[in-house]
């Protein structure tokens, strides 16, 4: 049973470039989350989803997309990255009214 | 406006001592409340919650009391050990969808040896 895994662990991007943070999860569960965590700070979410085919918009989600094509899958897009992106990000799922099971993480750099 | 804080960003405690982390909410809609356990270079990982019909909880080595009086909450854990190292987060939910997850900014907890 792996929980949440979360694909590339670190990356680092060019102003301007585009990539997609892979999440995926073997529970499951129906509710998916993508955060992102600042140095000293809590995790502030971006987007979420409820089921398949369902998604929406969090806290923070300028500048990021989402699609939820499967129960498994919640992968996070950036298009155009900017500095203010660089963070760790972190993809978590649920069942409804359960607490999130989070992935390890992906460290994005963009310089 | 609603927050989750934390009312000390670092804790350094003695090896078999108890450790208190503390939590401060200012919603008196949040119904469920999670700690979570983060170490370094992982995701959060989940400790213990409570909801708000109850003012006590009890797990292996923690317990969380809820006030709402005051809407406080700790983290309690006993006999503390170097692997409880880490940073802690108080998190809260309100009722109907759960994707309204609050994270406060967290405690480091240092456990000396």
């Amino acid at each position: 049973n792996a929980g949440v895994t979360q694909t590339p662990k670190f990356r680092i991007l060019k102003i301007g470039q585009s990539m997609t943070l892979q999440c995926t999860q073997d529970m499951n569960h129906n509710y998916m989350y993508w955060y992102r965590q600042d140095p000293g700070m809590g995790l502030k979410l971006i987007y979420y989803s409820v089921g398949a085919g369902i998604t929406d918009k969090g806290e923070v989600p300028n500048g990021y997309n989402v699609s939820r094509s499967t129960t498994e899958d919640f992968p996070l897009r950036l298009e155009l990255a900017a500095p203010s992106q660089t963070s760790v990000y972190f993809c978590a799922s649920s069942y409804e009214g359960q607490p999130q099971h989070f992935g390890d993480g992906t460290r994005l750099s963009i310089l | 406006g609603e927050s989750v804080g934390l009312h000390l960003p670092t804790l350094s405690v003695q090896e078999g001592d108890n450790s208190i982390i503390n939590c401060a909410y200012s919603n008196s809609a949040s119904d469920y409340f999670i700690w979570y356990k983060q170490e370094s270079g992982k995701g959060p990982q989940f400790i213990i919650d409570i909801r708000s019909n109850m003012d006590k909880r009890q797990g292996q080595r923690v317990t969380v009391l809820l006030n709402k009086t005051v809407k406080h909450l700790s983290l309690q854990i006993a006999a503390t050990q170097p692997g409880d190292s880490a940073v802690y987060f108080c998190a809260e939910f309100r009722g109907g969808s759960n994707y309204k997850l609050t994270f406060g900014k967290g405690t480091l907890l240092t456990v000396n040896p």
